[in-house]
């Protein structure tokens, strides 16, 4: 069945720096891939969205990538801020034969220091 | 305008009880999704709607669980003979048309209690 990874430890780094979230899948092989955003006691919000022929998408500081080779795609914030601080959830779609069913992983927990 | 707004936010109830919750999509959006997420996870698809019509309830865990949305606006999803399994937070979502890689606008959830 279709799995989908993300990194469960939280990941801390300093303000200013790049961060990098993984998302890994197997036994999959999604036309698309979708980044939400969740903060605490809130639900997900759409980030950004990464084609299956698409190598690379920008928005902003955010730029996410797509490596269908290694069934992976990075999801990095370049110059990031304490409000930054949230869990990113990964989303595929799971060929549902003609609307958006998504699959999301577990998500990473992201936290920004001063 | 309005976004996707989610009622009761909170309910604990005594197992062996019947529970409904509602979702109030955002006005004109044509699908509706209902997700159960767990602590420390992601949304977990339940059903779907497009319109008034249930189009996938691939989800739904047990035939304890049904969802409704008969004028193809708020929907009720219902849980019968709730059980402690059941305690979850449940999460609705909307988009405009249901189309392929058509972003989905998540309600603030109803966080359920079984004791």
């Amino acid at each position: 069945s279709q799995k989908i990874e993300q990194n469960s430890e939280a990941l801390n780094i300093q303000e200013g720096k790049t961060a990098t979230l993984t998302c890994n899948y197997t036994n999959y092989s999604p036309a698309y891939l979708q980044w939400y955003r969740q903060d605490p006691g809130r639900g997900p919000v759409f980030l950004l969205l990464i084609r299956e022929n698409e190598k690379e998408k920008r928005k902003e500081r955010l730029k996410v990538t797509f490596d269908t080779t290694l069934k992976q795609s990075l999801f990095h914030i370049t110059a990031s801020q304490p409000a930054d601080s949230a869990t990113y959830l990964c989303a595929l779609d799971s060929f549902s034969g003609g609307y958006n069913k998504l699959i999301f992983g577990a998500g990473t927990r992201l936290a920004v220091h001063p | 305008g309005a976004g996707v707004s989610q009622s009761p936010r909170y309910k604990v109830t005594k197992r062996g009880q019947d529970v409904a919750l509602r979702c109030d999509p955002i006005s004109g959006h044509v699908s509706l999704y209902w997700y159960r997420q767990a602590l420390g996870q992601g949304p977990e698809f339940l059903t779907y709607f497009n319109y008034e019509a249930q189009q996938d309830k691939s989800g739904l865990p047990n035939d304890r669980f049904s969802a409704e949305r008969p004028e193809g606006s708020i929907s009720t999803l219902t849980i019968q003979r709730t059980e402690q399994r059941d305690s979850a937070m449940y999460r609705c979502a909307s988009s405009l048309e249901g189309a392929l890689e058509e972003t989905q606008y998540f309600g603030p959830g109803t966080r359920l209690l079984v004791l």
